[in-house]
């Protein structure tokens, strides 16, 4: 597979459920990022990794949690989520976190009920 | 904190018109601003990068220009195509990435 690939595609949670989101990168890159796009508000930077190391965490609530093990592979870990998290969470990569443009998944619809 | 606007927010043209979308930012200390095109429910496909440094940018029938001092992008879309209908994003990035809220676009054969 070529690009930034997301799993699952759609997941349906309760909010005492413990899931995770993948992300994968095939471009060799080295910076990735989380995103969170809700209905009728803009994309929200949630997270960035360079080198494997979080470098920004804007204020997201402690129910996400990333994990980048590699400068391949993206995690984000839901646990006890709200309905209003209900949303489609998508992960992006770039040669860094500075000059190059960012390349997108198709996104994880995801819906907390 | 860095704000990012996107005027319109929604057109609407007949096939073959060339159109032009803003997006107007607070904070000119960036690094660069790209600009994308989302279809309904997907991922974001990345149109055109300007960095800080550059003035405009093209690729096929877009052309993009940024002016940094006044804050301003335009994304110039030449003889408009139904299969160019989608959401445009812009995103600037400087101290944080924030992207504008997109202007949706159809265009109508």
């Amino acid at each position: 597979e070529t690009g930034v690939t997301q799993t699952p595609r759609h997941l349906v949670m309760g909010m005492t459920n413990k899931k995770s989101l993948k992300c994968e990168q095939h471009l060799g890159h080295n910076a990735m990022y989380w995103y969170k796009q809700s209905a009728k508000k803009p994309l929200e930077l949630m997270f960035v990794y360079s080198l494997e190391e979080r470098v920004e965490n804007n204020s997201v609530p402690s129910r996400f949690s990333p994990e980048c093990p590699n400068s391949s592979h993206l995690f984000l870990h839901l646990h006890t989520l709200q309905p209003e998290d209900s949303a489609l969470y998508l992960c992006a990569s770039s040669q860094d976190s500075i000059s190059y443009e960012q390349y997108f998944g198709p996104g994880t619809r995801l819906t907390v009920t | 904190k860095q704000e990012v606007t996107q005027i319109p927010a929604a057109l609407s043209v007949p096939e073959g018109e060339n159109l032009v979308l803003n997006c107007s930012f607070t904070d000119s200390a960036i690094y660069n601003l790209q600009w994308f095109r989302q279809d309904p429910g997907k991922g974001l496909t990345s149109l055109l990068l300007i960095q800080s440094s550059q003035r405009e940018q093209t690729s096929g029938r877009l052309n993009a220009s940024l002016d940094k001092s006044s804050g301003r992008s335009t994304l110039y879309i030449a003889a408009s195509q139904p299969g160019d209908s989608a959401t445009y994003l812009c995103a600037v990035h400087g101290q944080n990435f924030v992207f504008g809220p997109g202007t949706r676009l159809s265009v109508l054969p």
